[in-house]
């Protein structure tokens, strides 16, 4: 069934590297995403991997695949507190137009 | 300039009545969406429309019915509020191109409290 399942908290230092994990279950899934929505806002597109590819680089950000896994990261180096938001995984599911997502994980950052 | 813009921000109303939320994108993309989103933050897709055609149509009560009168505009109305309607109402839009890639711009948001 469609499943996306996230940790709910992570709280870190800032300055330090954030991880934020997430499962999927649609192996035929050919694009995973990671949205942020900071507070009161809608989601913004934060990254995106192509299933062909292990890991992406973007600035801070480095996004991890395991496709034998189903399990797919996002790192944030020197996280800073505009990182403060919640972080969606999201995965195609079932044809290209349904974007499954999870339940999102709160970051908070702390001096 | 707005790129999906979405009207009210709040909504409050009573047990029972009928409301509408609008929905509009100026991106030109030729599929739009709307999105529920719960008190936990889960964040569940209702409806999906391409080029005005209902295209995912998820198990939600019938007492909600999307409207789309061309590819900008994506309208929700619910009928007879239950207090479980409350939530936060995402429009989101997208031009799907080939390959699957699908990436879906969203609205800030509608806040609906159902009283």
């Amino acid at each position: 069934g469609e499943d996306v399942e996230q940790s709910l908290f992570l709280s870190v230092r800032e300055g330090d590297s954030s991880v934020i994990n997430c499962t999927y279950t649609d192996s035929s899934s050919t694009y995973l995403y990671w949205y942020k929505q900071e507070p009161g806002a809608g989601l913004q597109l934060l990254t995106y991997i192509f299933s062909n590819m292990d890991m992406k680089q973007d600035q801070r950000l480095t996004v991890l695949l395991n496709k034998k896994d189903k399990h797919l990261s996002l790192r944030i180096a020197d996280t800073q507190t505009g990182d403060s938001a919640i972080y969606f995984c999201a995965e195609s599911w079932g044809g290209y137009n349904k974007l499954i997502f999870g339940a999102g994980t709160r970051l908070a950052v702390h001096p | 300039d707005t790129a999906v813009s979405q009207t009210p921000k709040y909504l409050v109303t009573q047990m029972g009545n009928d409301k509408s939320i609008k929905c509009e994108q100026n991106l030109g993309h030729d599929t739009m969406y709307w999105y529920k989103q719960d008190s936990k933050k889960f964040l569940k897709i209702m409806f999906s429309y391409n080029n005005k055609e209902l295209i995912i149509n998820e198990t939600v009560p019938n007492r909600f019915s999307p409207k789309s009168p061309d590819k900008a505009h994506l309208n929700l109305h619910i009928n007879s509020l239950e207090l479980g309607d409350s939530a936060v109402y995402f429009c989101a839009s997208s031009r799907v191109l080939s390959g699957a890639y699908n990436e879906q711009f969203f609205g800030p948001g509608t806040r609906l409290t159902v009283l």
